[in-house]
């Protein structure tokens, strides 16, 4: 089968740093996902990882590690407009489709 | 440069009416396209792909279908809602199977 998971809700500071994780078991891999989602709007890219390590993109870093079946969402710098879901989707080994996580909610608070 | 248009964006109807979302990509040629749900305070369910012209694979067993009459539109159908199909409905694309998925604003589906 294919679970995904990821915490309900996290709470942080403006200006912190908050690391989002996300666990999954799935029927194959080819490749993890994460997405963001302001309320009431539709989900939007932020990256991606294939290989285990860290890749980083400005104020955003995401983390792999395939045996463990483990990432990470790091976000630094925090910013009021960084409140929203973020949603972890691992591509199957079919590769035909993503499995989304049921997504973590986060609220940056001044 | 490509862009996905989805509309309505809200719709409000009675229980056992018609449906029909249309979804269509601009700037691209043979993507995949995706319909999901999500319903409040949930994750995103797939309910149909489809990786080209008539070709339509369905995820979840349900009163809904997909049709993809030409190479970038994509439609949701249903003859008769169901409360339950209530929530919120994202139209997506991929090009090529790179694994970057482009949504469309959505359409929040409210059944009475």
């Amino acid at each position: 089968g294919q679970n995904i998971d990821q915490p309900t809700e996290m709470t942080a500071t403006e200006g912190a740093i908050v690391q989002i994780n996300c666990t999954y078991q799935t029927s194959g891999f080819n490749g993890l996902f994460w997405y963001q989602q302001h309320a009431g709007e539709a989900p939007t890219f932020l990256s991606y990882n294939v290989l285990d390590g860290l890749e980083e993109k400005g104020r955003f870093s995401s983390f792999l590690s395939r045996s463990k079946g483990y990432s990470y969402l790091l976000l630094k710098e925090l910013q009021m407009k960084d409140s929203a879901s973020y949603l972890c989707a691992v591509r199957d080994n079919y590769g035909q489709n993503f499995v989304f996580g049921p997504g973590t909610r986060l609220s940056v608070l001044p | 440069s490509q862009t996905i248009h989805q509309w309505p964006a809200t719709l409000v109807q009675p229980v056992g009416s018609p449906l029909s979302l249309e979804c269509t990509v601009e700037g691209t040629s043979n993507p995949n396209l995706y319909w999901y749900r999500q319903a409040a305070g949930r994750g995103l369910q797939l309910l149909f792909y489809s990786v080209g012209i008539g070709q339509i694979s369905s995820e979840v067993p349900q009163n809904l279908s997909a049709s993809r009459p030409q190479d970038r539109q994509f439609i949701l159908s249903s003859k008769k809602l169901l409360l339950s199909d209530s929530g919120f409905y994202l139209c997506a694309w991929e090009l090529q199977r790179q694994g970057i998925y482009t949504f469309g604003s959505g359409t929040r589906l409210t059944v009475v």
